[in-house]
């Protein structure tokens, strides 16, 4: 059974950082592309930052490119997201999405409960 | 970057009625790569169709997608009690990929 399970999540201030993690289990890790999509308190859902299988494509959103950083670690079958300068519209539930393949284009088939975020002073 | 408009905002529908939903690109998605995920309060969302039209793994055939180009539409032919939740979708075959903003299934 595919498992994504999101931990890191908090309440920061404005300008600071945070790192969240996704732990992945019930699949072979790095055969698959990964993603970041966050949602807003009562909001629709807003893709943030992508990374291929082996780790060497990503892409981010406008929003958060030059301050967000996506990685993964196929040791550990983990997923990161490097957050820093932090500003209160980044508050939301970011939940990590297997992607359907390894790399763009795929959809996304298994997704995390979610780690919340909230950035506030 | 591709903006999708979903209609409408909210359906209010009976259990046992059809619903349908759309999702207007405003310009045409890349290999018909438009997916529909449902999200109920609390939970992360799943995914339901991907490709336009083929339905996920476990997706009940209530469930079905159509559409091409900048016009897709999801439809549940049968209302069940626990279809009622929030659908999106989501367009994956130009970056940044991008989601619609949500129609709403209700109770009526």
């Amino acid at each position: 059974e595919v498992q994504l399970v999101e931990s890191g999540g908090g309440l920061v201030q404005p300008g600071g950082s945070l790192r969240l993690s996704c732990a992945a289990s019930g699949y072979t890790f790095n055969t698959y592309g990964m993603s970041w999509v966050r949602q807003a308190p009562g909001k629709g859902l807003e893709w943030v930052s992508a990374i291929s299988d082996s780790g060497d494509g990503t892409a981010y959103a406008e929003s958060v490119k030059g301050r967000f950083t996506i990685s993964r670690d196929k040791s550990k079958n983990t997923l990161y997201l490097q957050m820093n300068s932090l500003r209160a519209e980044d508050s939301a539930v970011y939940y990590c999405a297997r992607g359907s393949a390894p790399h763009f284009p795929n959809y996304f088939d298994y997704w995390g409960q979610g780690a919340l975020v909230t950035v506030s002073s | 970057e591709i903006v999708l408009t979903q209609s409408p905002g909210t359906l209010s529908l009976s259990p046992g009625e059809r619903a349908t939903l759309s999702c207007r690109a405003s310009q045409s998605v890349t290999s018909s790569y438009l997916a529909w995920y449902q999200q109920k309060p609390g939970q992360a969302p799943r995914l339901l169709i991907h490709g336009a039209s083929s339905r996920a793994t476990g997706i009940p055939d209530r469930f079905s997608g159509s559409g091409s180009g900048t016009d897709f539409t999801l439809t549940i032919s049968r209302l069940e009690p626990e279809d009622f939740a929030v659908y999106y979708c989501q367009q994956y075959g130009s970056s940044p990929r991008t989601f619609g903003q949500g129609t709403k299934v209700e109770i009526k």
